[in-house]
């Protein structure tokens, strides 16, 4: 299956910067996700992002306040907007194969805390 | 919408217990269901994952049984060990009616702890 890295591991934000949360595949990967978990929850589905078009953005998340890239098949890029305290959250970015036959793959977390 | 449920919340038991963990999901329309564990603040590893046409996984002292039919999935854990305790996590992923695959829908985790 493939490995990802995920940079970078932990951040401690100032209210209203942005930071952005970068994924690096070592293979090809046909779909990418990025996920948020807010402490003590589960994880929710952020967007999928799409190789060379705008992301697919799930109920409640918004462009604006998190843009995503994704300019080839191996690496993507999250970034928080405008961070406010609720935005301290783990990041998450996974991938699937074309084969799919690994399931999916996570990246080991950006925690983030917005002060 | 689908909807995990993960049961029990929190689980302590002390080590060398055989435990089982439960998911259920509301749509049986689903590709496949994978278990995660995660330790704190850290990231997901991937511990089985079954196709929506078999009915059980092995890996190890885990294995984990699927009913599409009835929505429910079990993680046994074999002679539990202090190692084990994290949190596990119960996923599942929707059949998709386009070319590409969704994202997965998330239970709320048992947070194991194996007691020494």
């Amino acid at each position: 299956s493939a490995v990802i890295s995920q940079k970078p591991s932990r951040d401690i934000c100032q209210r209203g910067t942005s930071l952005t949360i970068q994924c690096q595949v070592d293979s090809q990967v046909t779909m990418m996700f990025w996920y948020r978990q807010q402490p003590g929850q589960s994880l929710t589905l952020i967007a999928t992002a799409n190789q060379g078009s705008e992301a697919t953005y799930e109920s409640g998340f918004v462009i604006d306040k998190f843009p995503i890239s994704r300019p080839n098949l191996t690496f993507s890029t999250l970034t928080v907007s405008n961070m406010s305290p609720e935005d301290s959250s783990i990041y998450l970015c996974s991938v699937v194969g074309q084969d799919q036959k690994y399931g999916y793959t996570f990246g080991s977390g950006t925690r983030l805390t917005v002060v | 919408k689908q909807e995990v449920t993960q049961i029990p919340a929190a689980l302590s038991v002390p080590e060398g217990e055989n435990l089982v963990l439960n998911c259920s999901f509301t749509d049986s329309a689903i590709y496949n269901l994978q278990w995660f564990r995660q330790d704190p603040g850290k990231g997901l590893t991937s511990l089985l994952l079954i196709q929506s046409s078999q009915r059980e996984q092995t890996s190890g002292r885990l294995n984990a049984s699927l009913d599409k039919s009835s929505g429910r999935s079990t993680l046994y854990i074999a002679a539990s060990q202090p190692g084990d305790s994290a949190t596990y996590l119960c996923a599942v992923r929707p059949k998709y009616s386009g070319g590409g695959a969704d994202g997965l829908t998330f239970g709320k985790g048992t947070h194991l702890i194996i007691q020494p």
